[in-house]
Order: structure tokens, then sequence, then C-alpha cells
């Protein structure tokens, strides 16, 4: 089976753009959650989809937002950059919204806002 | 969630068992211990997982306490390769689960 699949791999940006990344989950997973990883605050939550639907949300602003397609591919969107947004964004999926099966990460999308 | 406490950094030699712990104290019934390591640039890897068993898989073994408070990552023999940082999660099975809290983990060098 292939992995999570994140595009692009890197990204660069130039404040008060916006940009929209793109995650692959694995055949048959039908739950999305993104995080955001930088070196200040480490891996933090940003939201979680299922079935096309937020199902719980992190402590983000309102900039940052995504969807859900009925393949289960997921989007997120960033408007307006900051510098501080400036991150690695992290893709996982697991097969449902809830239960014990783990999730799997992708490689991320290594965003540079200047 | 409950949360976890892990030691910042560990070293093992190569060839070695690198033994890293984790305190979840606050860690609920319902609650599974996960880890997971991440490689720098890459994302997070799942390596194993458990509720209150001991478990192994071809990655390593997972070694819980029987008061649930504490667990072991075992990797029987350490390479280069497993230089990483590690972390250890605890995770309900609900709707709204898959908001981890990773913490900042334990980087292990592993020494030729």
């Amino acid at each position: 089976k292939a992995g999570v699949t994140q595009t692009p791999r890197y990204l660069i940006k130039t404040r008060g753009q916006q940009v929209t990344l793109s995650c692959s989950p694995i055949s048959g997973h039908r739950s999305v959650s993104w995080y955001q990883q930088t070196p200040g605050q480490g891996l933090q939550f940003l939201f979680e989809y299922f079935s096309e639907t937020q199902r719980n949300k992190g402590n983000f602003p309102g900039r940052f937002s995504g969807r859900q397609f009925s393949n289960s591919r997921s989007e997120m969107n960033v408007s307006t950059l900051e510098l501080g947004d400036s991150a690695l964004y992290l893709c996982a999926s697991s097969p449902l919204g809830q239960g014990v099966a783990p999730l799997h990460f992708g490689n991320g999308t290594r965003l540079t806002v200047t | 969630d409950a949360k976890t406490t892990q030691p910042p950094s560990m070293d093992c030699a190569e060839g070695r068992a690198a033994n890293l712990p984790c305190n979840h104290s606050t860690i609920s019934g319902n609650e599974y211990v996960y880890w997971y390591r991440q490689i720098h640039s890459q994302g997070p890897q799942y390596i194993i997982h458990g509720l209150k068993n001991n478990e192994t898989n071809e990655m390593a073994s997972l070694i819980i306490t029987e008061d649930r408070k504490s667990s072991t990552l075992i990797l029987p023999h350490a390479t280069l390769r497993d230089t990483a940082v590690y972390y250890c999660i605890v995770r309900g099975y609900q709707t709204g689960a898959n908001n981890l809290f990773f913490g900042t983990g334990t980087r292990l060098t592993v020494i030729p």
C-alpha cells in the first residue's frame, strides 16, 4: 500500500499570500488530520476531517482552514501568510475517526514564508 | 488526553539495546500508549502501541508497567538509522482522539 502522500514537498511564499497544501491518505483511510511542526512549538494539531466533515480543531486562527473531498483526499489552506507560519505541515491518515488504529504520517510540506 | 514525560536525550551504543522510558501517570483506563519516531525532515513514523500487555513487533518491544503509569520502548539492537526523536503518546479511541499531543520527545543518538 502506498503511504500518505503530501504535495508539494517544499514551498516558498511571501507574506500576505495564501497557500494550499495537498494530502492523499492511505487507500481506505477516511480520517485525515493536519499538524504544524515548528522548532519552537513542536508538533501541534491543526484539524481533523472525516467523511468530508471537520471533526476536531486545534487552537489556530481562522486563517488556517481545510477541506476533505469524497475520495478522502484533503487540502489545507493558509491565507494572509505571516512569517511565523513557516513550518513543516504534516498530514496523517487513519482508517476511521476513532478506534485504536494508529495514525500514519506523510513526510510533510515545508513552507517558508519570506 | 494524558500527557507524558520523557527524558530529553539519550545515547546508545550501536548494537546494544536502547531502552526509552516514558511516564504517563495520569493515563486513563481507555487510553493506549503509542510510540512514534521522527527522523530529521521526515514525518513521524509509527512504531508500536499497547494498552496493558507487553507488545512486540518487527521494530521494537513495548513494556507497560502493571499500574500503567509508565512504559519502556525497547529497540533490541540499535543501529545508526535508529537515531531519531522518539515520542511517547497516550491516546483514547473515542471520536476526536486523533488530536495527538506529541510533547518534546527523547532524542536518541546511536553511537558507532
